[in-house]
């Protein structure tokens, strides 16, 4: 139980093109999904937090414009990358809470996403 | 500001032998403790978390202890195997947002 999807896995794009990643809880519904970035060698670092139905929260120094967040659903968040620069490659990594309460993040594979 | 943090950023260990990873954390309002395991080019895998109300868990081959006293926080795991080389993480969550503050990691390498 407990599984996170993330989709694409891997993705090149030009830049100033836009790209979307998908994050899916597959066997439970997510009342919150969490957004990181996470560069070599680096812990991860929380980009925003999102609720179903409501505004995603964004950490000091995360542009909402760059990184549009949408939750739509208990069971779906997606991540756009909007006007993507070289800057932006990194792996992003989404993370889901179980509705029912546990303080527990389970994590998706990730998205890695290269900027040319 | 506060955070948790680890003392070692890579750990040598004999395979079979048992693997201690550390952890210390400044909040002493943290009352929910995880360890993640993550694996090259792969996303944070759960291993185990603890309570601020325990001060030990055991799981598969891993055991969890928390000493709040001095807040240290290790992971311990038994009779270590290849397919346990990643970087583990110690997180922290103390607020009602249930965001986790993240430890630096820690590298933990298998020698045959």
């Amino acid at each position: 139980g407990a599984v996170v999807s993330q989709h694409p896995s891997r993705v090149i794009c030009k830049s100033g093109t836009s790209v979307k990643i998908e994050c899916r809880s597959l066997d439970f519904q997510a009342t919150t999904m969490f957004w990181y970035r996470q560069f070599p060698k680096q812990s991860l670092m929380l980009m925003a937090t999102s609720n179903e139905g409501s505004k995603a929260t964004y950490e000091q120094g995360v542009e909402k414009d760059k990184f549009l967040i949408n939750h739509a659903s208990l069971t779906l968040s997606t991540l756009t990358v909007t006007s993507a620069h070289p800057e932006d490659s990194s792996f992003y990594i989404c993370s889901a809470r179980d509705h029912r309460g546990w303080e527990t993040q389970y994590f998706g594979p990730g998205t890695r996403l290269l900027v040319l | 500001g506060e955070s948790v943090g680890l003392h070692l950023p890579t750990l040598s260990v004999q395979e079979g032998d048992n693997s201690i990873i550390n952890c210390a954390y400044s909040n002493s309002a943290s009352d929910y403790f995880i360890w993640y395991k993550q694996e090259s080019g792969k996303g944070p895998q759960f291993i185990i978390d603890i309570r601020s109300n325990m001060d030990k868990r055991q799981g598969q081959r891993v055991t969890v202890l928390l000493n709040k006293t001095v807040k240290h926080l290790s992971l311990q795991i038994a009779a270590t195997q290849p397919g346990d080389s990643a970087v583990y993480f110690c997180a922290e969550n103390m607020g009602s947002n249930y965001q986790l503050i993240w430890g630096a990691g820690t590298k933990l390498i298998i020698k045959p």
